[in-house]
């Protein structure tokens, strides 16, 4: 079974600031999603990346995979509190199923 | 707009009473998912259907059960629910992985409360 490792598990900034949530593991994943969750709704996707040294960006967000395919960020510049949630990194994994990391808690204060 | 449902989105149960959440989709998407989360952690999934072939994880416990009647429709069962049910239940669709891209969507979840 292939594992992600996501981290960090929290994160509590100040709006402005800006963040880089990184997920990694020892396997090679064919694509990596990056999903957002607010409390008490479903995830929402957001990116998928497929290209070994893709770089994708999302407004403020910018999404990144490693040339090895074995790793991904998902940088953040000048938060704003409305990128408060849950943010889920996931691996294709055969069998048409998800690998998740543990998921980042991120909170911005104003 | 084509989207995942869920009904209902919070639903509470007594100990031991049979419960089911229903799932629909206009994506027309050939593969679904049900999910269980616990707070703030990530979805664990507890089976999907390919078509209509049912795909069980080693790790789910008998107590759930479920059905797909259809391409739109998934129900999940929960038996004899216990107080260690109580989640988020998540209902996600996706195509077959068309260019190795496992692209899942989610519906926005079933709260379920077991007093």
């Amino acid at each position: 079974t292939q594992l992600l490792e996501q981290s960090p598990q929290f994160l509590s900034i100040q709006e402005g600031e800006n963040l880089t949530v990184y997920c990694n593991s020892s396997s090679v994943f064919s694509s990596l999603q990056w999903y957002r969750q607010e409390p008490g709704e479903g995830p929402v996707l957001l990116v998928t990346v497929v290209t070994g040294g893709e770089v994708k960006k999302l407004k403020r967000l910018t999404f990144q995979f490693g040339d090895a395919r074995k790793d991904s960020s998902l940088h953040i510049t000048a938060a704003q509190p409305g990128d408060t949630g849950l943010y889920l990194c996931a691996g294709g994994e055969y069998g048409n199923k998800l690998v998740f990391g543990a998921g980042t808690i991120l909170r911005v204060k104003s | 707009d084509a989207m995942v449902i869920q009904n209902p989105r919070y639903q509470v149960t007594q100990f031991g009473k049979p419960v089911t959440l229903s799932c629909s989709q206009t994506l027309n998407h050939n593969v679904m998912y049900w999910y269980q989360q616990k707070s703030s952690q990530a979805p664990k999934l507890l089976f999907h259907y390919y078509d209509k072939d049912f795909n069980n994880e080693a790790d789910t416990p008998d107590n759930f059960q479920s059905r797909r009647p259809n391409t739109s429709f998934c129900f999940l069962d929960i038996r004899s629910p216990g107080l260690g049910d109580a989640a988020m239940y998540l209902c996600a669709t996706s195509r077959d992985a068309i260019g190795a891209r496992y692209e899942q969507y989610f519906g926005p979840g079933t709260r379920l409360t077991v007093t």
